[in-house]
């Protein structure tokens, strides 16, 4: 089964804090997400990633960036939390574009910023 | 632009009762199709997929969905809903070779006991 593990399923973090999330996968997918999800506003794609240090903006990049030095591990961060970047985040991996594959996720971390 | 809409933000069914849910997409030309249920604090899992082949899906937890070209809907349906099966839907196409999906809003599902 694949498995996609993040870090923390809860976090609190103060405004203007430096924040990490962190997300590995273990079946050597090419592809890895970041997007948060909000009340009403679905799922937003933040960043995405096809290959190791190979990354591309998603809907809303702003106040993020992420880091991708190795395959299985895919890193959000955000360089100084906002309190409007209180929000589930969610990770998710996936084989190469080109057929039908699904993208798998992970359990979600809960950020609050305060 | 190509887009994905669940019309229903929120549904309420009796337990034992039949459900349908409804997808309608935008796009050009075949897509690839996905369901997805998000469990109360939980990360999404895939129900089912639709890439080609036969229109009629059959996916995990006894759900089902159907692709009809000439609506642009993939609706999802299950015969006879339990408790455990309320949670977040959410629909989401994929266009060829791009590695994105688009996502529908989503579709809150309540079982009423």
């Amino acid at each position: 089964d694949v498995k996609v593990t993040q870090s923390s399923r809860y976090l609190v973090k103060r405004t203007g804090e430096k924040v990490f999330l962190e997300c590995v996968q273990d079946m050597d997918h090419e592809n890895m997400f970041w997007y948060r999800q909000d009340p009403g506003l679905g799922l937003r794609l933040i960043y995405f990633s096809y290959d190791v240090k190979m990354k591309e903006k998603g809907d809303i990049p702003e106040g993020y960036s992420v880091s991708r030095e190795k395959k299985e591990r895919f890193s959000l961060i955000l360089e100084s939390a906002s309190t409007n970047q209180t929000s589930m985040y969610l990770c998710a991996s996936s084989f190469s574009s080109g057929r039908a594959h699904e993208q798998y996720f992970g359990p979600g971390t809960r950020l609050t910023v305060t | 632009a190509q887009s994905v809409t669940q019309p229903d933000i929120h549904i309420t069914v009796s337990e034992g009762a039949s459900l349908e849910l409804r997808c309608n997409y935008s796009y050009g030309a075949t897509p690839y199709l996905f369901w997805y249920v998000q469990s109360p604090g939980q990360g999404l899992q895939l129900l089912l997929k639709y890439f080609s082949g036969d229109t009629l899906v059959q996916g995990i937890k006894g759900f089902e969905a159907e692709f009809k070209r000439s609506q642009s809907s993939f609706n999802l349906r299950k015969p006879s809903v339990h408790w455990s099966d309320a949670a977040e839907y959410f629909c989401a196409l994929k266009r060829g070779n791009n590695r994105k999906l688009i996502w529908g809003l989503g579709t809150s599902l309540a079982v009423n006991p």
